[in-house]
């Protein structure tokens, strides 16, 4: 099974920061990687799949990048929406595993 | 819009069992597969399990089978998780959330969450 490690676990900053956050796979997994938001006491949001395609309704500042086993998220500038958890996840074969998620604090 | 809407919360003795829906509209419901994510208390998101809509054969994650059960009922656009003979580790949010692929793989959208609290 593959395994995603993210950092890190928990991150401060402000607003109007540029916040990067990574991902690591245990074995390569191309760019199957997507990333996603949850904000507590509501549905998971995709942001970026296939490692870098922004999915749509989400805003520009929210990046991704990265192929093989290594990939960031990188937000330009924080907005206080913005508090939240990340997660990335492959898809690249089950079981399709989350990184245990970087808590956003603003 | 593209939405899937779950069942309500439920809280549920040990050894009994309970049965979550997840009912899909605004696409075809046979067209993109289903899949199941667990978050437990302070825990992150765990994934169970995906379900294809056209054959019904179920990949699920290793310690989500036997008392797990994934089905649907196409005629009404549902899936269904079903969880028996439940333990207090089994508290927790379960979400389904749609699997597309379409030369790229990802989930969305999610339902919002059911609350499975399993106490006695």
């Amino acid at each position: 099974d593959i395994q995603m490690t993210q950092s890190p676990s928990s991150l401060s900053a402000s607003v109007g920061d540029r916040v990067t956050i990574t991902c690591r796979a245990s074995q390569s997994i191309s760019r199957y990687l997507n990333w996603y938001q949850h904000k507590p006491g509501t549905a998971p949001r995709l942001l970026i799949y296939a490692a870098s395609s922004l999915q749509s309704g989400v805003p520009s500042r929210f990046s991704g990048s990265g192929s093989g086993t290594d990939f960031t998220l990188t937000i330009s500038s924080l907005q206080p929406e913005d508090f939240a958890i990340y997660y990335c996840q492959h898809n690249y074969n089950a079981p399709y595993s989350f990184g245990q998620g970087t808590k956003l604090e603003i | 819009q593209v939405q899937l809407v779950q069942s309500g919360s439920e809280l549920k003795k040990p050894g009994a069992s309970v049965n979550i829906s997840c009912k899909a509209s605004g696409y075809t419901f046979t067209h993109y597969g289903m899949n199941w994510v667990r978050q437990a208390p302070g825990q992150g998101l765990e994934w169970m399990a995906w379900i294809n809509t056209n054959t019904g054969k179920v990949t699920s994650a290793q310690g989500f089978t036997g008392r797990f059960a994934f089905s649907l009922d196409t005629s009404v656009s549902t899936a269904y998780l079903q969880i028996s003979s439940l333990k207090a580790e089994d508290t927790a949010v379960y979400y389904c959330a749609r699997r597309v692929e379409e030369g790229d793989y990802y989930f969305d959208p999610w339902g919002q969450g059911t609350l499975v609290t399993v106490s006695s």
